[in-house]
């Protein structure tokens, strides 16, 4: 079993649209969760980040992690063209990062 | 600041030729890293490295070298190169101090291909 597991997608969508991004993962001992957006041909970018459990909202965007289900979410309301991209979650493991396979995401005008 | 940069951009080698990924990071930060990314298949860490002098193995370290003898400088060399290290190969660096997040910037990418 994977330690972060996350659908690829890729999810399409119209303009307007709530999004809704979802990772599970396996370990307990995970502190930060991490959200990454990736543009086509870029390198990836942080976007938010959620330090246990709760929600955390930036604008649009809205971060949840449940660590009793170990299932973390991304919702993005309001979806814009500008959204489309792959959004990568990602946890903490000592010095380094665990990534999920990240979820493509099409936002169509 | 340009932030994490890596040159070449892109890259096809010969099999069995080698060649270094250079990357440079001018944040001043103490750790770096080299991923590797496969499509539909994440972000997968090859070494890092915790401050000048010091690399550890990711989870595919194998065909690939990194040494850090300075803070900014962080490349990778690829030996006898195979079709299976064709990819898309990113750098990054974070500041970690005594705790909180670990965020890590990454520089634009190396697309290689192993013909």
């Amino acid at each position: 079993q994977k330690e972060v597991e996350q659908d690829p997608g890729p999810l399409s969508v119209p303009e307007g649209a709530i999004v809704s991004l979802n990772c599970t993962y396996s370990n307990s001992a995970f502190q930060y969760f991490m959200w990454y957006r990736q543009y086509s041909r870029k390198g990836p970018e942080l976007l938010m980040y959620t330090y246990s459990s709760g929600n955390k909202e930036d604008g649009r965007f809205t971060a949840q992690v449940d660590k009793s289900s170990k299932y973390i979410s991304l919702f993005i309301r309001d979806s814009q063209p500008s959204d489309s991209a792959t959004y990568l979650c990602a946890m903490d493991s000592s010095y380094k990062l665990i990534f999920g396979s990240g979820t493509r995401l099409l936002v169509r005008p | 600041n340009a932030g994490v940069t890596q040159t070449p951009k892109f890259r096809i080698l010969k099999i069995g030729q080698s060649m270094t990924l250079q990357c440079a990071q001018d944040m001043n930060h103490n750790y770096m890293y080299w991923y590797r990314q496969d499509p539909g298949m994440g972000l997968k860490l090859i070494y890092y490295s915790v401050g000048a002098g010091i690399t550890d193995k990711g989870e595919v370290p194998n065909g690939y070298n990194v040494s850090r003898s300075t803070t900014e400088y962080f490349p990778l060399r690829l030996e006898l190169a195979a079709p299976s290290q064709t990819s898309v190969y990113f750098c990054a660096s974070s500041y970690s101090g005594t705790g909180g997040v670990n965020e890590q910037f990454f520089g634009p990418g190396t697309r290689l291909t192993v013909l």
